[in-house]
């Protein structure tokens, strides 16, 4: 199971918007609804973020979205705070009762 | 509060056998499969597979087939994952995540930190 393909950077300026994107295949990302984004600060456990491609845990903020097109899911930080400049990864079930992880974004915020 | 605890840090020479805990509190320990996820420093992360707390039925990934073993222990309500023929290779941070009930992870602990060298 290859690991899913994941920017290594992205950044924008307070307010501003980012989109981050992961690429799978039609045996993860694609052939599932089942993408879910976590966010990690340094020497933190992530945190679930987004599940079900779009779908917010309670106590997450708004600003925090999900979509997927195909093969291609992606996360979208609407309205960048200074707060937001962690690591994030996606992950997808892939079918078996398995699953995959992205290789990860370093969001930076300017 | 639902919380995972892990054991703490480990060393561990080329071709040993590493044993991480988790300990769940805070909620119903054999309502949720257990997982684990490592992350090597630096990098992503890899999922390493599932337990079932009520069957003991397991599900690993491809890459760990063989070489890893998960138990549970619901008397206490912790689960164990211990890993075979370590190599530098396995030097990595060792999480412990529950499961959502809809394929995302929302309760991780803390990692445990495993070091492979001679």
């Amino acid at each position: 199971q290859s690991a899913l393909t994941q920017p290594p950077s992205a950044s924008g300026s307070p307010g501003q918007s980012v989109t981050i994107s992961c690429t799978g295949t039609n045996s993860d990302v694609g052939g599932y609804n089942y993408v879910s984004w976590y966010q990690q600060h340094p020497g933190k456990a992530p945190k679930l973020m987004i599940y079900e491609v779009s779908k917010r845990p309670s106590g997450v903020p708004d600003r925090f979205s999900g979509s997927k097109s195909g093969n291609t899911a992606s996360l979208t930080v609407s309205g960048l705070q200074a707060e937001d400049e962690a690591d994030y990864y996606c992950s997808s079930y892939a079918g078996s009762n398995n699953y995959v992880f992205g290789t990860g974004t370093k969001v930076t915020v300017l | 509060q639902v919380k995972l605890v892990q054991s703490g840090a480990e060393v561990k020479r080329p071709g040993a056998s590493v044993k991480v805990s988790c300990k769940a509190s805070g909620y119903s320990f054999t309502a949720y499969h257990m997982h684990w996820v490592r992350q090597v420093p630096g990098q992503g992360f890899e999922w390493m597979g599932w337990i079932n707390p009520i069957s003991g039925g397991t599900n690993f990934g491809q890459k760990f087939q063989g070489r890893v073993t998960m138990t549970i222990d619901t008397s206490i309500s912790t689960a164990y994952m211990e890993l075979n023929r370590l190599t530098s290779d396995d030097t990595a941070l060792y999480y412990c995540a529950r499961p959502n009930g809809y394929h995302g992870f929302d309760i991780w602990g803390q990692g445990t930190i495993v070091t492979v060298s001679s």
